[in-house]
């Protein structure tokens, strides 16, 4: 079975500083796709950003982008230029072939003014 | 607009009663999902369904049950037998087979047991 692994429950950041969340997982699948999530507040889900396994180049979306090591089997968040509206529980999530999405316990990040 | 409802918003239960919650969607999607999401566990899969009247257990489906008799809907029943079901859950659905696979997801239910 897959798991995905979010080894910090909380950060912190300073506005406009850059951050960067870890997440790991394992599974012995070539294909599947890689996602990071969302939460804030309001606790309305939100996709950030996606990643394709089978796609070397790092997937970027604005001020989010992420370091996928496929050997490694690790999958970085970094946010460039924290907003207070980036305040969040941000969650890593998996998906192989069988179309269950796996996701991580969440980090909880909190931006500074 | 096109999306995920959820119903109701707060529930709250009594010990030993079964409870439905409601998930309906209009995005034309063929897969559907339940999540629990507990403080510190992140979201746990409960059941999820890729077609009409098929159904697959998560990793937590003991004390939970659910229907897929339309493509719409997907409620999910916890019933007395859940030991512990105070919770936030969330449905998702999204376009079936190994494609981009995003999830869009409602808003939430949340389910306080008294």
């Amino acid at each position: 079975a897959q798991t995905v692994t979010q080894s910090q429950p909380e950060m912190s950041v300073q506005e406009a500083e850059t951050v960067t969340l870890s997440c790991t997982y394992d599974t012995s699948e070539n294909n599947y796709y890689l996602f990071w999530y969302k939460q804030p507040p309001s606790r309305q889900m939100i996709l950030v950003i996606r990643q394709e396994a089978y796609k070397q180049q790092n997937a970027t979306e604005n001020r989010f982008s992420v370091n996928f090591q496929k050997a490694a089997k690790s999958f970085s968040l970094k946010i460039s230029d924290s907003q207070l509206g980036d305040t969040a529980m941000y969650f890593c999530a998996f998906m192989a072939n069988n179309n269950d999405m796996r996701f991580g316990a969440g980090t909880r990040l909190t931006v500074k003014p | 607009d096109g999306g995920i409802t959820q119903s109701p918003k707060y529930l709250f239960r009594k010990e030993g009663q079964n409870v439905t919650l409601s998930c309906e969607q209009n995005l034309n999607h063929d897969a559907m999902y339940w999540y629990r999401q507990d403080p510190g566990q992140g979201l746990r899969l409960i059941y999820y369904s890729q077609i009409v009247n098929d159904f697959q257990k998560g990793d937590i489906a003991e004390g939970y049950s659910v229907s897929r008799e339309k493509k719409e809907s997907f409620p999910l029943t916890v019933t007395s037998a859940q030991k512990n079901p105070t919770a936030f859950y969330l449905c998702a659905s999204r376009v079936s087979g190994y494609n981009t696979g995003e999830l869009f997801f409602g808003e939430g239910s949340r389910l306080t047991v008294l």
